[in-house]
């Protein structure tokens, strides 16, 4: 258990649907990150937190709207996603702001499907 | 701009055999190096990081990884393979001054009885 949880683990919805995914950290850390998981592609950085504040977008289409209400949560709004979205969601959360230079603590994912 | 390649997408073992994950970098600065692990239906699990200390770095699991500034590399290595060590193995590069970090394509490391 990294202390870092996410749900759901499966969601499967269409492409008109709004859904939101949730992440939660009990290590009381500062930094808090969205990453993609595609087969055969390595991880993509998609939006990054420090201390609620975020100060990373790497070019994520608008369909991603990310929200961090606190220190400790996170949330990936999806809404007209395309079935190239299907992978999967990882969140991560560090200690430090350096956060190129910091041990990430990931989840276990949010496997999505878009149909 | 930095990157990273893992010269190796599976890598196959038999138990209590040697394991060699390689992976290559280009940084244009001293870069700090990760290893992390993904296990099936796991988040990914931080082995081991390099950051212009020691080369030769100790991880958990009995792992290692040699910092290579000649090479470009730094190869993630362990004596004796078990067959809990079957995942997914991510080398990573992280320029400090960019704020930039990039993972690799993933090795899959598969141990056989």
């Amino acid at each position: 258990e990294t202390g870092v949880t996410q749900t759901p683990r499966h969601l499967v919805m269409g492409m008109t649907n709004k859904k939101s995914l949730k992440c939660e950290q009990h290590l009381g850390h500062n930094a808090m990150y969205w990453y993609k998981q595609s087969a055969k592609k390595p991880l993509e950085l998609m939006f990054v937190y420090s201390l609620e504040e975020r100060v990373e977008n790497n070019s994520v289409p608008s369909r991603f709207s990310p929200e961090c209400p606190n220190s400790s949560h996170l949330f990936l709004h999806l809404h007209t996603l395309q079935p190239e979205d299907s992978a999967l969601y990882l969140c991560a959360s560090s200690q430090g702001l350096s956060w190129a230079n910091e041990k990430l603590f990931f989840g276990s994912g949010t496997q999505l499907s878009v149909l | 701009a930095q990157s990273v390649t893992q010269l190796d997408s599976h890598v196959s073992v038999s138990e209590g055999t040697p394991v060699l994950l390689r992976c290559n970098y280009s940084s244009s600065y001293s870069p700090s190096l990760f290893w992390y692990v993904q296990h099936p239906n796991k988040g990914l699990q931080l082995l081991l990081k390099y950051t212009s200390a020691a080369t030769l770095v100790k991880g958990i699991n009995g792992f290692e990884a040699e910092f290579k500034k000649s090479e470009t590399s730094f190869h993630l290595t362990k004596p004796s393979a078990h067959m809990s060590d079957a995942a997914e193995y991510f080398c990573v590069v992280s320029d400090r001054r960019d704020n930039d970090m990039r993972f690799g394509a993933g090795t899959r490391l598969t141990v056989k009885p």
